[in-house]
């Protein structure tokens, strides 16, 4: 399957903060999507980004297809938007490979 | 977004017992489900494709015999654990979209613990 990388694996900020997660992705894929996993194991979808750039609040993303990459993007962060977020891609319609994630802790 | 609703949400079992998760796609038809599985702290693991009227697909590595899928309708695909064993414990997600090359949506997931 496709390897996805993510980084940083591990982000701390204070509230108000802004902050870049990366992904990774070792071949072409057709599809990309971002997720944030609650504290109960439930993955939320934030974004379906194969390509482009959308914004949904204070978070927006950006996928480079090319160039085997995908950048989400939080700003004015909050303690709510602490979690953990993964990416997955694939290039076998759904067929999704995760990365490793990124646990973000924002601090009051 | 798609709605897709697992059950149960947590199960306790004793090893050597065999144990059940569905999974339901409850607005659309879905021909073909998948099915993960995380440990603690760790990422999502594809374990199988389930695909309707016909075997599931199973990634390298994974157990058929112990990790039985069946996707016997458009609406419904289970998991059946086999002779667990308290390493399967983790917890097992699944997920499916309304198109072949659309967005992904997951279940809330089942946490399975064998004793």
């Amino acid at each position: 399957g496709i390897q996805v990388e993510q980084s940083p694996p591990d982000l701390i900020l204070q509230e108000g903060a802004n902050s870049t997660l990366r992904c990774n992705f070792s071949d072409s894929v057709n599809n990309l999507q971002w997720f944030h996993q609650n504290p109960w194991g439930q993955l939320i979808n934030l974004f379906y980004i194969p390509s482009g750039t959308k914004q949904n609040g204070r978070l927006s993303a950006t996928t480079v297809a090319t160039e085997r990459y995908s950048l989400l993007y939080i700003s004015s962060s909050q303690t709510t938007d602490s979690g953990v977020y993964f990416c997955a891609a694939a290039y076998n319609f759904n067929k999704f490979y995760f990365g490793s994630g990124t646990k973000l802790n924002v601090k009051p | 977004g798609a709605v897709v609703s697992q059950h149960p949400s947590w199960v306790i079992c004793k090893s050597g017992t065999s144990v059940k998760i569905e999974c339901r796609s409850l607005d659309f038809q879905a021909t073909t489900m998948f099915w993960y599985r995380q440990f603690p702290k760790q990422s999502l693991m594809l374990m199988a494709t389930s695909n309707e009227g016909s075997k599931a697909t199973y990634e390298q590595g994974v157990e058929k015999d112990k990790f039985l899928i069946n996707h016997a309708s458009l609406t419904l695909s289970t998991l059946t654990v086999t002779s667990a064993h308290p390493e399967d414990s983790s917890f097992y997600i699944c997920s499916t979209s309304p198109s072949l090359t659309g967005e992904l949506f997951f279940g809330e997931g089942s946490r399975l613990t064998v004793l």
